[in-house]
């Protein structure tokens, strides 16, 4: 089956720094990859669509100089988020969507702990 | 517009109890329909999607799905709750494009 990572896994960081969080697709190449913010004992919001070779598309609200996205290359999405600040701790999570298939089919990475200091 | 509402942000059944977990939609065209479970500090896992072949949608664990278009409804069911079926359980929409709409959660206790 399609399967994504995320790396790191959790991470902590000083206030004012920024973090990289990479998103891969193991065994697919994914021209579309979507990045979701989870806070605790909260359901998923969707913050960007990441295509592939194209800019990505951000949702309503979400600050795109704060969270970048690059989509470089067909296995690989980051999402940076620059000058973190404490309430950005949150929990990532990205998924692909497999070409070809049914455009509805997303795969989920195993998402990524940020905690800002 | 395209919507999700789980009924019940908490639901707590004993070991071996029927579990329901419901779910209704608003989609303004026939829509793909998922169940997804999450287990603390992990991704979401699909249980089972419905993508408009039979309506009753079978899935991973045991668990599955009735799509009912005259209610709107897709409720998870499984018959006999395990230990290991406590988790977050997202119901998700997607009409057909990019997008997939979530639930907000339902989270399921299983008790001894």
């Amino acid at each position: 089956g399609a399967v994504v990572s995320q790396h790191p896994s959790r991470v902590i960081c000083k206030s004012g720094t920024s973090v990289k969080i990479e998103c891969r697709s193991l065994d697919f190449q994914a021209t579309t990859m979507f990045w979701y913010r989870q806070f605790p004992k909260q359901s998923l919001m969707l913050m960007a669509t990441s295509n592939e070779g194209s800019k990505a598309t951000y949702e309503q609200g979400v600050e795109k100089d704060k969270f970048l996205i690059n989509h470089a290359s067909l296995t690989l999405s980051t999402l940076t988020v620059t000058s973190a600040h404490p309430e950005d701790s949150s929990f990532y999570i990205c998924s692909a969507r497999v070409p070809g298939g049914r455009q509805e089919t997303q795969y989920f990475g195993p998402g990524t702990r940020l905690l800002v200091l | 517009a395209q919507s999700v509402t789980q009924l019940g942000s908490h639901v707590s059944v004993s070991e071996g109890a029927l579990v329901l977990l419901r779910c209704n939609y608003s989609s303004s065209v026939p829509p793909y329909l998922f169940w997804y479970v999450q287990y603390p500090n992990q991704g979401l896992q699909l249980l089972l999607k419905y993508t408009s072949a039979a309506t009753l949608v079978k899935g991973i664990n045991g668990f599955e799905a009735e799509f009912k278009k005259s209610e709107t409804s897709f409720h998870l069911t499984k018959p006999s709750a395990h230990m290991s079926d406590a988790a977050e359980y997202f119901c998700a929409v997607n009409p057909g494009g990019f997008k997939t709409i979530f639930g907000a959660g339902t989270r399921l206790f299983v008790k001894a």
